[in-house]
């Protein structure tokens, strides 16, 4: 089992830019969550997911972000445009089953200049 | 919205000490969950605790949660310069959305 795994590890963009990050759970999990940490704000939930259908994207800053999930094994983060607040670790994770532990991804480390 | 806080912040201890973290909640969770994330790391999972009272042991650490379910601590005993790293619970409330503690950062002095 490869875990979970994100792409690019690190991202270093103009303000402005559109931003794209990518997760691929692991296989036979049921949900997938997107985290960003900050030192200042810790770890927080943008949107989770489960069987692809987003179910709570009240974590999500404002609209210059979105996510979707067109299949079981995919999901991608967008951030458009981007702004150096959004300079951060942004974490994909996934989990069988409701309460269960959650896979972090390594994760990838967003600089927007 | 639940809230989750956790103390202290940033603990600094000579290697055999023991170490405590402490997690709060304001409301009645489900089930606490500890993580630990090395230095440049992404959080991994420890252990899961649903029942009030449950305590659990993973070698030199020792988890608890309380009788009302609404705190839990993760005690190290002897710590090694292995343990480095920052310590997060992450509180369920039943609505499967987890909410992390802040963290507590663990230095081990040599």
């Amino acid at each position: 089992d490869a875990g979970v795994i994100q792409s690019p590890r690190h991202e270093v963009t103009e303000m402005g830019q559109e931003v794209t990050l990518r997760c691929k759970p692991i296989s036979g999990h049921d949900y997938l969550f997107w985290y960003r940490q900050t030192m200042m704000r810790g770890l927080e939930l943008l949107i989770y997911f489960n069987n692809n259908v987003p179910i709570d994207d009240s974590g999500m800053p404002e609209d210059r972000f979105s996510a979707k999930m067109p299949n079981a094994s995919f999901s991608t983060l967008k951030i458009q445009p981007s702004e150096p607040r959004d300079s951060a670790v942004y974490f994909c994770a996934s989990s069988f089953g409701t309460d269960s532990p959650l896979h972090f991804g390594n994760g990838t480390r967003l600089t927007v200049t | 919205g639940q809230q989750v806080m956790q103390i202290p912040q940033y603990q600094h201890v000579q290697e055999g000490e023991d170490f405590t973290t402490y997690c709060n909640s304001s409301t009645t969770l489900s089930n606490i969950q500890w993580y630990k994330q090395r230095p440049g790391g992404h959080p991994v999972f420890l252990i899961q605790l649903v029942k009030s009272g449950e305590v659990k042991k993973q070698k030199r650490l020792t988890f608890q949660f309380g009788e009302a379910k609404k705190n839990s601590s993760l005690h190290i005993t002897a710590t090694q310069t292995t343990d480095v790293g920052t310590y997060f619970c992450a509180a369920g409330a039943g609505s499967y959305q987890l909410t992390f503690g802040k963290g507590t950062k663990l230095s081990v002095i040599p």
